[in-house]
C-alpha cells in the first residue's frame, strides 16, 4: 500500500509550458505539503495545506499554484516553466497536532522535473 | 530558526554503532530536536525526535545533551539498509508540526 503517492516519476518540458504534478495520501491525515529538493540538495518547504487551506506559502513564485480539491489531494500547477525550476518535487502528509505534540511527515517518492 | 550544524560525511562499518552528532547551540528553551533520514532516491523519512530527555524508538536512540546545545544520534547495528542522507531539524512547537527546515545533513556510507 502506497501511503503518500505522487505522478508522474519523472517529467521532462520545455521553458515555458505549464506542468502538474498530483499527489494523493491515503493516511487519512489533513495536513499535506510541497517540497522542492534542488540540485544541491538542499530540501525547502513550498507550501503546506490544512483541511484544504493554505497554511504556509514559502515566498515561491506565484507561477506555482496549489490546489487542494480535498484532504487527500494536493496538486502543483507550475506556469511558465523556467530552467530553474528543475528539482526533485516531494510530497508529504501529516496530521496536524498542535503545541508540543507532533506528528511526524510521511513523504511520497517525488517527482522529478526537468526543464529543457 | 535556529540552526543546526552537522559532519558533512560520515563513514561506519556494516553491524557497529553509529553516532551522528548535530550542534545546535542556538536552540531556544521550546525548540524539539528532531532527525529524518532520505535514503537514495527516496523522499525523507522520520526517525525520531526529542525535547530534553534521551529518547529511544525501534530504529535509532536520540541522545540530548543537558545545556540542549547539541545532540547526537545512534544507531545501535548499523545495515547497509542505513546508508543515508541525515538530517537534524529544530522545531518551533508556536509553529505546530508544519515548519520543518532541513538543512545539508550528514551523509553516512555503510561499508559492508
Amino acid at each position: 500500500d502506497t501511503a503518500v503517492s505522487q505522478t508522474p516519476k519523472y517529467l521532462v518540458t520545455q521553458m515555458g509550458n505549464d506542468k502538474s504534478i498530483k499527489c494523493e495520501q491515503n493516511l487519512g491525515h489533513d495536513t499535506m505539503y510541497w517540497y522542492k529538493q534542488d540540485s544541491k540538495k538542499f530540501l525547502k518547504i513550498m507550501f503546506s495545506y490544512n483541511n484544504k487551506e493554505l497554511i504556509i506559502n514559502e515566498t515561491v513564485p506565484n507561477r506555482f499554484s496549489p490546489k487542494s480539491p480535498d484532504k487527500a489531494h494536493l496538486n502543483l500547477h507550475i506556469n511558465s516553466l523556467e530552467l530553474g525550476d528543475s528539482a526533485v518535487y516531494f510530497c508529504a502528509s501529516s496530521q496536524a497536532v498542535g503545541g508540543s505534540s507532533y506528528n511526524e511527515q510521511f513523504f511520497g517518492p517525488g517527482t522529478r522535473l526537468t526543464v529543457l | 530558526d535556529a540552526k543546526t550544524t552537522q559532519p558533512n560525511s560520515m563513514e561506519s562499518n556494516e553491524e557497529e554503532p553509529v553516532h551522528l552528532p548535530c550542534n545546535h547551540s542556538t536552540i531556544s528553551g521550546t525548540d524539539y530536536i528532531h532527525w529524518y533520514r532520505q535514503l537514495p532516491s527516496q523522499g525523507p523519512e522520520y526517525v525520531i525526535h526529542g525535547l530534553t530527555s534521551n529518547v529511544n524508538n525501534r530504529m535509532a536512540s536520540l541522545a540530548i545533551a543537558e545545556d540542549r546545545k547539541s545532540s547526537t544520534l545512534i544507531l545501535h547495528r548499523a545495515t547497509l539498509r542505513d546508508a543515508a542522507v541525515y538530517y537534524c531539524i529544530l522545531r518551533d512547537p508556536n509553529f505546530g508540526n508544519e515548519k520543518l527546515t532541513f538543512g545539508t545533513g550528514t551523509r553516512l556510507t555503510i561499508i559492508p
